[in-house]
C-alpha cells in the first residue's frame, strides 16, 4: 500500500514550456485534489475530482488543467508554465466525507517546481 | 480571501511548555476541523480533527478546543517535545462536499 504516489520529485521548467504532474493512490479513494503550497499563503486548492470523470476548480484553477480517467489517478498540467507558478504541489486524496468519522487527506511527498 | 484564519504564524516554546494555535471562520457551513502536521520535505498528515458537536477533543498531548459560537478552534500541545517542531495548519471543510480550506501555517519551533 504506497499510499499517494507523486512524481516528480523535482522539475526545473523554462517559461512557455507544459509538463504534467502525475498522481496515483492505491487507497480506492474517491476524492482527490491539487493543492499549491507557497510561503505565507499555506496550501491552496487548484482542482479536485469526486471521481472518475469528474473535476471541479478550486481557489486558483487558471493556467492548470486535470482529468480524471481512472479512480486511482489524478494528473495535473501545466498549459504553459510561468514564474508566478514556481511552487511545491501537493496531490491529496480521501474517502468521501460520509465513510468515516475521521475522514481527512493523504498526502503525497510533494512536487517542487521552479520556472526559470 | 482566506475562509481559514490562523495564527500566529510561527511559535517558539520551549520543551515541556503548551503551544497554543488559533483559527478562526466565518463561513457556518464549515462541519468538519482538522488539524494537520507537516516537517520539512514531506507532504502535510492529519494529526487530529473536530466536529462541532463537541467542544474538546484530545488524542494523547493534541487537544482541540472548539466555540462554535465564536467560530474558533485551536490547537493545543501540551508537554511540548522538540519532535513537535513542524508547520502545522489547520483546516475546513463544508458540509456540502469534499474540499478543505487551510489556514496559512504555523511554524512551531521546541527548544530543548
Amino acid at each position: 500500500n504506497a499510499g499517494v504516489t507523486q512524481t516528480p520529485k523535482f522539475q526545473v521548467l523554462k517559461t512557455g514550456q507544459s509538463m504534467t504532474l502525475q498522481c496515483a493512490q492505491d487507497m480506492n479513494h474517491e476524492y482527490m485534489s491539487w493543492y499549491r503550497q507557497d510561503p505565507g499563503m499555506g496550501l491552496r486548492l487548484i482542482h479536485y475530482s469526486v471521481g472518475a470523470g469528474i473535476t471541479d476548480q478550486g481557489e486558483v484553477p487558471n493556467g492548470y488543467n486535470v482529468s480524471r480517467s481512472t479512480t486511482e489517478d489524478f494528473p495535473l498540467r501545466l498549459l504553459s508554465a510561468a514564474p508566478s507558478q514556481t511552487s511545491v504541489y501537493f496531490c491529496a486524496s480521501s474517502l468521501t466525507r460520509d465513510r468515516g468519522e475521521n475522514y481527512g487527506y493523504t498526502f503525497g511527498s510533494g512536487t517542487r517546481l521552479t520556472v526559470v | 480571501q482566506q475562509q481559514v484564519k490562523q495564527s500566529p504564524q510561527s511559535l517558539i516554546v520551549q520543551k515541556g511548555g503548551i503551544s497554543i494555535i488559533n483559527c478562526a471562520y466565518e463561513n457556518t457551513a464549515f462541519d468538519y476541523f482538522p488539524w494537520y502536521q507537516q516537517f520539512p520535505g514531506k507532504g502535510p498528515a492529519l494529526l487530529i480533527a473536530i466536529r462541532p458537536d463537541v467542544s474538546e477533543k484530545k488524542e494523547g498531548r493534541f487537544t482541540i478546543s472548539f466555540n462554535k459560537s465564536a467560530k474558533q478552534f485551536s490547537l493545543h500541545i501540551m508537554d511540548s517535545q522538540p519532535g513537535d517542531s513542524a508547520t502545522y495548519f489547520c483546516a475546513a471543510s463544508p458540509n456540502t462536499g469534499n474540499q478543505f480550506y487551510f489556514g496559512t501555517g504555523t511554524s512551531l519551533t521546541v527548544i530543548p
